[in-house]
């Protein structure tokens, strides 16, 4: 069974630059079937979709965060990354991985389970 | 940009109640694009609902999706304990994927 899992820190300073792992297991990140992408959840609040990759390397990316934010996959070792720059603390949220399904409308079918980034001085 | 605006904000409804949740679009959601999760506290969002009406493995058949254009709806048909919970919508559009604010049904 796929399983997503994501790593990082989760402790940053303001204007650092944030880098999460997305570890795809059970399942090859390679498929044509599949976009992979993060998402976000500050404290309290909602979803927010930060952008998504494909295997081949194409990215897609939030309008309001595209600015500062990259993402890119690395087949060989079977997972993606997420690099967001130039943190404030209104970065401060719940990071999530997706795998994202092409074969049924592009829902977020299954998911990592989370992890918390704070930025603070 | 895309707008998902969902209603009621919350829900208050008790255990046995039909729960009908709303999601508008502020343009026309391309045919089939229409999905709903839920989120309990401290969890990762499930996926409920994909293309408009189709359950997800494992959900049960008392959660429904209907809908079309900029109207859609989720409805759980009787609450069971472990529904109570954060539903949101989301919608793909043009490699972009937007979520509704979501709407927390609660124990009345």
């Amino acid at each position: 069974q796929l399983q997503l899992q994501e790593s990082g820190p989760g402790l940053m300073k303001p204007s650092e630059t944030l880098s999460l792992i997305c570890t795809v297991s059970g399942g090859s990140i390679s498929s044509s079937d599949f976009y992979w992408g993060w998402i976000r959840q500050p404290p309290g609040k909602g979803l927010e979709w930060i952008g998504s990759v494909y295997y081949i390397g194409d990215t897609y990316y939030s309008e309001s965060l595209k600015s500062r934010v990259t993402i890119s996959v690395d087949t060989s070792k079977n997972h993606f990354s997420l690099r967001l720059s130039s943190l404030t603390a209104a970065d401060t949220a719940v990071y999530y991985c997706a795998r994202i399904n092409r074969g049924c409308y592009d829902p977020l079918d299954i998911w990592g389970q989370g992890t918390l980034v704070i930025v603070s001085s | 940009e895309f707008v998902l605006t969902q209603s009621p904000g919350t829900l208050s409804l008790s255990p046995g109640a039909r729960a009908t949740l709303s999601c508008r679009a502020g343009q026309t959601v391309n045919a089939g694009y229409l999905a709903w999760y839920q989120q309990k506290p401290g969890q990762a969002p499930r996926l409920l609902i994909h293309s408009v009406s189709r359950r997800a493995t494992g959900i049960p058949d008392r959660f429904s999706g209907t809908g079309s254009g900029t109207d859609f709806t989720l409805t759980i048909s009787r609450l069971e304990p472990e529904d109570f919970a954060v539903y949101y919508c989301q919608q793909y559009d043009n490699s972009r994927w937007t979520f509704g604010q979501g709407t927390k049904v609660e124990i009345k």
